[in-house]
Parts: structure tokens; sequence; C-alpha cells
């Protein structure tokens, strides 16, 4: 069946810009996850959804990031007055469950540059 | 707090040789580790995984892993490696029974040259 699909794939935009990052993940899976994924660092947790509960947003490094997901289905991870660190892959990645085991499925990644 | 380290960012071997990619983690309680492997251009899937019962667990494409408590490792082993082997690998780490905050280590790159 089909992945987790991310758009856009890649994004290019001017400091200072807000820009919306777009997560579809795998029908029926209720958990959902976005990752930072810096040039030669591992992955850094920014968010986690999971049903209707409130989503932990314990990981966004600053009010400038933001997240919403719709009931069990789109997320949108948006960025305010982007600055040149925020360059990096966004990774998003939905699971079955929050059960420990559960495999994390991830999508391609955004690829965004801040010039 | 848990975390993981990757001893090696980069490994490079030679096509049919085995390899190990080393991994150590540190947690106040039990753990479940994740080995993660991302192909060029392509997201990240899961390798393997040990939750428990026996230590030593087998992933696709021939990789396995052995998860050494007393030692706080979980090394990723492979006894004869292909070209199309070459990917970026991650371990990773959850304890305290929830899978969200999954911390994954930087990275090992593994190049296979023929």
């Amino acid at each position: 069946g089909a992945g987790v699909s991310q758009s856009p794939s890649n994004k290019v935009t001017e400091k200072g810009k807000d820009v919306e990052l777009r997560c579809d993940p795998i029908s029926g899976h209720t958990a959902l996850y976005w990752y930072r994924q810096r040039l030669g660092q591992g992955l850094e947790f920014l968010i986690y959804f999971q049903g209707n509960s409130a989503p932990d947003k314990s990981g966004l490094p600053s009010d400038r990031f933001s997240a919403e997901r719709t009931g069990e289905s789109v997320s949108t991870l948006t960025i305010q007055r982007t600055q040149q660190e925020d360059s990096a892959v966004y990774l998003c990645a939905s699971s079955l469950s929050q059960g420990s085991g559960s495999p994390l499925h991830f999508g391609n990644g955004t690829r965004l540059t801040v010039t | 707090a848990q975390s993981v380290t990757q001893l090696d960012s980069q490994v490079p071997v030679f096509e049919e040789a085995p390899v190990e990619l080393r991994c150590n983690y540190s947690s106040s309680v039990s753990v479940y580790l994740f080995w993660y492997v991302q192909y060029p251009n392509q997201g990240l899937q899961l390798l393997l995984k040990y939750l428990s019962g026996s230590t030593l667990v087998k992933g696709i494409n021939g990789f396995e892993a052995e998860f050494n408590k007393s030692q706080t490792s979980f090394h990723l082993r492979k006894p004869s490696v292909h070209i199309s082997d070459t990917a970026e690998y991650f371990c990773a780490v959850n304890s305290g029974g929830s899978n969200y905050k999954l911390t994954f280590g930087k990275g090992t790159l593994l190049t296979v040259n023929p």
C-alpha cells in the first residue's frame, strides 16, 4: 500500500519567509511524528501526535515552529520567519499505535534550504 | 535520559567483506533498540528491532544485531556485504514504554566499494 507521503520534496526559501510542510501518513496509523535531520546529525524529535490526545510539542526548537494534524490524517509543520539554521531535512513518520514495538514508517522528507 | 552513540561516522568496506557497525546506548531503564537504514534519496526504513527475548535479532537483507546488556551495546553485523548495502544506518533507542521519543544516533555511512 501507499507509504508516508511528504510534500514538497524540496523547498528553497528566503530568510524571514514562512514555510509549510505537509505529511500524509499511512491510512489507519494513529501516531504521527516529525523529526528534523541536520547535515551530519542524528534525527531530532520535534513533535508527536497520537489520535485525539494533546500533541507532545516538547521537541519544537522555538515558537516559530508549530504543527497541526487533522484527526488521524494529514499533518502540517509550519515554520515562521525562517532562519538559516532551520535548513535541514524534515522527516515525518507514522506508526500503527503508540506501542513501543510499533515500527515507524518514514516519508522521504522535505529538504528545506533557507537562503 | 537516554542517548545513543554510534562510534563510527563512516565505514568503507569492500564488497563481500564482513562489516560491524557499532552502537552504544545509555538508559536507566529497560530499552527497546532499533536499527534503521536510509538508502540514497529514500526515507528511513526499519532494519531490525530488539524488544525482548533472544539477544540475537535478525533483520532484512541478511543483517543481524546482538543486544548486550552488560556492555549497553547493540552492534549491527553482516557477514558479507553487497554494493547495494551502501546507505546510512541509524541506531535508535526507546525506553520508558513510549515509542514516540525514539532517540537516534548520528548515523554511520556504510560505503561498499567493488
